[in-house]
């Protein structure tokens, strides 16, 4: 069974928009962790916030914005103003106190950002 | 900063052989992971590694992967002998504590082409 879904598999936006990343969860762990990172073409992962499952405080980091909602199982970002060089694979994960906290990812989702 | 590095960073191999792939973990962590990405796909958990053992691996680590950390500062995936489907990237990633609110940092990946 998916422990995380993104169900977008591609988005394609024109700069200055505003994109909605969705991710979706499951877990039986009342402590877990998920996470969103960022794939550009050159193919590295990059690391791009962490949550923990006691905290669904909303978090915003310049363009970029996260929306946890345990009620939903959802962790959402959201990028604002976006740029050409937010254009990568976007991946979402979670990571699980059962499961040694080896980390489970979502299929990703690519962004297209056009001039 | 201290980062994971990864080496080569893309090795061209035959069909049967065997290949190492070698990664230098940041210096004062304790765990060790390997994961894989084929080509357009999730990132996928292959391995944990912890005080010179495995201890947690996928059903994808079968008996012709094996791992090591032969002199306290490399992490090595050894393939012993390689298929076509075992062409992906493989990243290696490591993390101070076993937690998931210690993040695993990622290597850049090392592509496998296997022909």
């Amino acid at each position: 069974a998916q422990k995380v879904t993104q169900a977008q598999t591609e988005i394609s936006v024109v700069e200055k928009e505003d994109v909605t990343l969705d991710c979706v969860y499951e877990t039986r762990d009342t402590t877990y962790y998920l996470f969103w990172y960022k794939q550009p073409p050159s193919g590295e992962l990059v690391f791009l916030i962490r949550r923990n499952s006691f905290d669904e405080q909303n978090e915003i980091s310049g363009r970029y914005s996260w929306n946890f909602q345990k009620s939903t199982s959802s962790f959402n970002f959201t990028i604002t103003a976006s740029q050409v060089v937010d254009s990568a694979v976007y991946f979402c994960a979670l990571s699980e106190a059962h499961n040694d906290y080896k980390l489970s990812f979502g299929a990703g989702t690519t962004v297209t950002v056009r001039a | 900063e201290p980062e994971v590095t990864q080496t080569p960073s893309h090795q061209v191999t035959q069909m049967g052989q065997e290949v190492i792939l070698r990664c230098v973990p940041i210096s004062n962590h304790l765990y060790f992971y390997w994961y894989r990405q084929i080509l357009g796909q999730k990132v996928e958990f292959l391995v944990s590694f912890y005080n010179n053992e495995i201890s947690e691996k996928s059903e994808i680590f079968d008996d012709q992967f094996s791992v090591e950390r032969p002199d306290g500062s490399n992490f090595t995936l050894k393939i012993r002998s390689t298929k076509l489907e075992d062409s992906a990237m493989y990243f290696c990633a490591s993390s101070a504590r076993l937690a998931g609110h210690y993040e695993q940092y990622f290597g850049p990946g090392t592509r496998l082409t296997v022909t």
